[in-house]
Formats: C-alpha cells, structure tokens, sequence
C-alpha cells in the first residue's frame, strides 16, 4: 500500500526560527494536505495543494507540491510558541483510495 | 456550533464489554470517516461512508461495525473490547468520496482496563 516519509520526527527550535518539514511517497499523489493537531485536539488543516509545483501560503506557513508529485514540504517562519503541536502531512493519488497520513513531526518551540 | 462533533470524548471501560462511539456533523459533507490514532499518534483510517453506504473498510476487526443512520451521522460500536482498542478515534467528515479536505472533531479516547 501507499506509505509516507514524514521527517524530522521532532524537532526542537528557539522562538522565532525558521521550521522545515518534508513528506515522500512511494506513489504519485494528486492531493497533498497538511494538518496541525494541539494536544487534546482533532486535526486541523492548515493548507491543501492540488497541482505539481503549487506554492501556497497561510500566514507564516508555505506549503509546496513537489514536481514529481512525490513529495511536499511545510515551511514555517518566525516561529512562536503557539506554534507547538504535531504536524500532519497527508496525501492521495486518483480515484477513492483514502487519505493516507505521514507519522507525524513533533514540533516544541523554546521561548 | 461545532462541525463534527463526537461523544463521549473520554471513555473507560473493561476488557470484553460494548461500546459505541457517535458522531455528528453539521457541515453537509456526504462522506464520513472513522480514524483510529495509536500510542505513537499515526493516524490510520477505518471506514468511510459516502450518503450512508460503506466505500472503505481497511481491514478492521468484525467486533468494530460503524453504522450510519442518515449522511450527516456515523457511530462506531465495538463488541467484546480489548486491550489493543485503547487510543484515540478521530471521526471526520468531507466533500465527497474523494476525501481532499477532511474535516476532524476532537476525538474519543478509549481505555481499556
């Protein structure tokens, strides 16, 4: 089945660094979607690409759709300490398969 | 108002008894699904109904049997519990089958003793 490499598991960073995390798949997805989960809490979307090379912003956050349509990225900049929490990456290719998720990156911000 | 909306939020019980799970959303999506997130917080999806009929069903125990009565309500029940159901079950709904936007309520945590 469709897997996802989420990487870095965790990261640790002082407030207002530059965050960068990054998802591979095995396949081609059509769809890429990155999700935040606070502690207690569903997962929210954050940003959704659907288009190769897409470049899509949501305040501090920029999200890409890779060219190969294998992998994306989420930047965030100047990060503050709201910003803790689990950060998702999902992703589909056509037709009715699910949404598979990435394992997730563990974000903690130093103040 | 809350978009999905899931109860109980926090669930305790003992190996071998019943229990169900509901959700509710109010968002008008036709395609409702269920996720379970283990210990280590991977996600990974259950069932999914599309306008009440069941699309996807990953392999779960037959004691898991979702049920839904109408698109905008999907329940979870589970028979004879276990130790491996403990973790979190996250219902989440979207536009359509194809699953590109979904939409999470806060998720039940269930103990098993």
């Amino acid at each position: 089945g469709q897997q996802l490499n989420q990487s870095p598991q965790s990261m640790f960073i002082q407030e207002g660094e530059d965050v960068s995390m990054n998802c591979t798949s095995s396949s081609i997805f059509n769809t890429w979607l990155w999700y935040k989960q606070d502690p207690g809490e569903g997962p929210v979307l954050l940003i959704a690409l659907y288009k190769a090379g897409e470049l899509t912003s949501n305040g501090r956050l920029t999200a890409q759709f890779g060219i190969t349509r294998k992998d994306s990225f989420l930047n965030i900049s100047a990060s503050i300490p709201s910003d803790v929490g689990i950060y998702f990456c999902a992703g589909r290719n056509s037709g009715n398969t699910p949404l598979v998720f990435g394992k997730g990156t563990r974000l903690s911000v130093i103040a | 108002d809350t978009a999905v909306s899931q109860t109980p939020k926090y669930l305790v019980t003992q190996m071998g008894n019943d229990k169900s799970i509901k959700c509710e959303q109010n968002l008008g999506h036709d395609t409702m699904y269920w996720y379970k997130q283990d210990s280590k917080k991977f996600l990974k999806i259950m069932f999914s109904y599309n306008n009440k009929e069941l699309i996807i069903n990953e392999t779960v125990p037959n004691r898991f049997s979702p049920k839904s009565p109408d698109k905008a309500h999907l329940n979870l029940h589970i028979n004879s519990l276990e130790l491996g159901d403990s973790a979190v079950y996250f219902c989440a709904s979207s536009q359509g089958p194809r699953g590109g936007e979904l939409f999470f309520g806060e998720g039940s945590r269930l103990t098993v003793l």
